[in-house]
């Protein structure tokens, strides 16, 4: 069993709508991350929640500590949007520094 | 952009012959990490790094070893590749305010 879990695992969306990405986790976490990997293969940051809710452009992250759930969002979507998305956990499982990813959320934004 | 490179970007090799890739970082973060990220999988940590001579075992450490001689620098050997270790490696580092920083990736193909 993953200790992260992302849904859903592909996601085609037009142009302009709304579109939402969960991860739950199954562990004790000191922060969450939301990472997007390119068709390129480049991974870079977009948040790092350990609670609450953060916003950066049109991409808005909320977590809820007690329910093990996050969501990113990305309002008025765009094809450059197209990416994978990957949540990613820093668990308090282990005494290091162990971080835990989900498999990712393949997004397709059609112009 | 946090600089990150890793060498080589991409290798072949033979079943047996022993590799070794490179991360090279040029923040002076503390923490190191590499990573294997093949489909169906999220990114599993193989081992990651605390300081200079500083490592530790990630979840698939098993055919893999480390070494941090120098803080901008961490080395991932396989000491005989096998098939099962063709992937994509990211090298990363984790600086201020956990964000963490991947390097561009190697594919490695052991034939």
């Amino acid at each position: 069993k993953n200790e992260v879990e992302q849904s859903p695992q592909n996601l085609t969306a037009q142009e302009g709508e709304f579109i939402t990405i969960n991860c739950s986790y199954s562990v004790g976490i000191s922060a969450l991350h939301w990472l997007q990997q390119h068709p390129g293969g480049g991974i870079v940051s977009l948040f790092m929640l350990s609670s609450g809710k953060k916003k950066h452009g049109r991409l808005i992250a909320t977590i809820n500590i007690q329910e093990k759930h996050s969501s990113l969002h990305i309002t008025a979507s765009h094809p450059r949007d197209s990416a994978v998305y990957i949540c990613a956990v820093r668990s308090t499982k282990h005494t290091g520094n162990q971080f835990y990813f989900g498999t990712g959320t393949s997004l397709t934004v059609i112009p | 952009d946090a600089g990150i490179t890793q060498s080589p970007r991409h290798k072949v090799t033979e079943t047996g012959t022993p590799v070794t890739l490179r991360c090279h970082q040029t923040e002076n973060h503390r923490y190191m990490y590499w990573y294997r990220q093949d489909p169906g999988h999220g990114l599993r940590l193989i081992h990651y790094s605390y300081g200079v001579k500083d490592t530790d075992k990630g979840e698939v450490s098993d055919g893999y070893s480390v070494s941090r001689s120098k803080t901008e620098d961490f080395l991932l050997t396989l000491e005989s590749a096998t098939s099962s270790q063709t992937s994509v490696y990211f090298c990363a580092t984790r600086g201020g305010l956990e964000t963490q920083y991947f390097g561009p990736g190697t594919r490695l193909l052991v034939l």
